[in-house]
């Protein structure tokens, strides 16, 4: 039992470059999220979803898509990488609208230069 | 707006002595109550979690929270501390003003365990 897989754990990006942030689970939990970590301002989500086919919009989404064709996925896009997005991504997931806490995976640290 | 603070930012403390580390939220009603911590250089590990009734909750590894209502407050406390509790701990709370999976997550409080 894996959990949430994460790829890749490092990345380093020019602006202007696009990638996608691939993220797992091996639990058949319909709740996922991505979620950046900046120095000081904890953790914020970019987006969410609440099971295959529906995503929707967290605190910070400009600059990022999200799809979720299958329970298990949840890739995070970056459409055209810039500076300010340098940070800790993290994927987590749960059973029921994260109520019984998340699981989270090991984290993508993305640097843009 | 709903929020999550933290009363410090940094505490540094030696070991054996006794940790408190303060969240407060800004929701009214119903909420989910959650600490996680993050070691150094890995991802975020849940600690506890409060849903309802008693409002002294354990954890892993010797910590627990107590939730005050009134307060709107969930601390964190460990009798003893160890080297090895150095990490950060970050506070989360989902409260019914929130649709789906939003939980917010208080800004983080970095605990440094001095031998």
């Amino acid at each position: 039992n894996a959990g949430v897989t994460q790829t890749p754990k490092f990345q380093v990006l020019k602006t202007g470059q696009s990638m996608t942030l691939q993220c797992a689970q091996d639990m058949n939990h319909e709740y996922m999220s991505w979620y950046r970590q900046d120095p000081g301002m904890g953790l914020r989500l970019i987006h969410y979803s609440v099971g295959a086919g529906i995503t929707d919009q967290g605190e910070v989404p400009n600059g990022y898509n999200v799809s979720r064709s299958t329970t298990e996925d949840f890739p995070l896009r970056l459409l055209s990488a810039a500076p300010s997005q340098t940070s800790v991504y993290f994927c987590a997931s749960s059973y029921t609208q994260g109520a019984y806490g998340y699981t989270f995976g090991s984290g993508t640290r993305l640097t843009v230069v | 707006a709903q929020s999550v603070s933290q009363h410090n930012h940094h505490v540094i403390l030696s070991e054996a002595a006794s940790l408190e580390l303060g969240c407060n939220y800004s929701y009214g009603g119903t909420v989910n109550l959650f600490w996680y911590v993050q070691y150094p250089g890995q991802h975020l590990q849940l600690l506890l979690k409060y849903f309802s009734g008693d409002p002294l909750v354990k954890g892993i590894k010797g910590f627990e929270a107590e939730f005050i209502k009134s307060k709107f407050s969930f601390n964190l406390r460990k009798p003893s501390v160890q080297w090895s509790d150095t990490a950060e701990y970050f506070c989360a709370v989902k409260g019914p003003e929130t649709s789906y999976d939003k939980v917010i997550f208080g800004p983080g409080t970095s605990l440094s365990v001095i031998p």
